[in-house]
């Protein structure tokens, strides 16, 4: 399969945590990294690898990898983590990449 | 400090094509392949193609082989996307993105630092 498919919205409470999943048949093979949008910005990396946070990214962002399911969660979501979330993954069949179709996450 | 800075929005008719530029800089542009991805207004990232750090092999989405070309010039340390035929449904903004993959010896791949992004609106 060269999709991912993420669900299209999700909301947390302040505080709380929250799970954002990205499944796909090639998340078997390579991992996935994952990227924040803010309105109007561009994306900005959150995490890439087994659970790689680049720097500046708080730690209450996590990534995990099951299967052909790849997560980030957040522990103790902030006001400032309201956005949409993309996974990304090279495609198991070439020299290719495909992104997951976003997921907004609303805190309440 | 890594950077990508991009062209300025552009605005096109339908048949016209347009020509995107992205000026690395921070870090040694010659090293790394390069991606660009578009958005399309109140929709999500859609991946288009990637440049070798030679310039001499791409791979492009199916959906745009044949009316994309990716270049790169490592004198400017500047990449180029041309899109040709373009039609209403190519209004979007398109990003130049660094491919990381080298650093992690091939096990990762991740996408960072990215441009700003350019608008390129096709309209008649």
């Amino acid at each position: 399969s060269s999709e991912l498919t993420q669900d299209p919205a999700v909301s947390v409470a302040l505080g709380q945590t929250v799970r954002i999943t990205c499944q796909g048949d090639s998340l078997r093979d390579s991992y996935a990294s994952w990227y924040q949008q803010k309105p109007g910005q561009a994306p900005v990396l959150v995490m890439f690898g087994k659970n790689n946070r680049p720097s500046g990214i708080p730690d209450r962002f996590s990534g995990s990898s099951s299967g052909n399911t790849a997560s980030l969660t957040i522990t103790g979501a902030q006001a400032e983590d309201e956005a949409d979330y993309y996974c990304n993954c090279r495609g198991n069949s070439g020299f290719h990449w495909m992104f997951g179709g976003g997921t907004k996450l609303t805190v309440l | 400090q890594l950077q990508l800075v991009q062209s300025g929005a552009e605005v096109k008719k339908p048949g016209a094509s347009v020509k995107v530029s992205c000026k690395a800089s921070g870090f040694t542009f010659s090293s790394y392949y390069m991606h660009w991805v578009r958005q399309a207004p109140g929709q999500g990232l859609e991946w288009m193609g990637i440049i070798n750090p030679s310039g001499d092999r791409t791979n492009f989405a199916q959906k745009f082989q044949g009316r994309v070309t990716m270049t790169r010039d490592t004198s400017t340390s500047t990449l180029y996307m041309e899109l040709s035929s373009l039609r209403p449904e190519d209004t979007a903004v398109y990003y130049c993105a660094r491919d990381n993959s080298a650093i992690s010896g091939y096990q990762y791949w991740w996408f960072d630092p990215w441009g700003q992004g350019t608008l390129v609106t096709v309209s008649s």
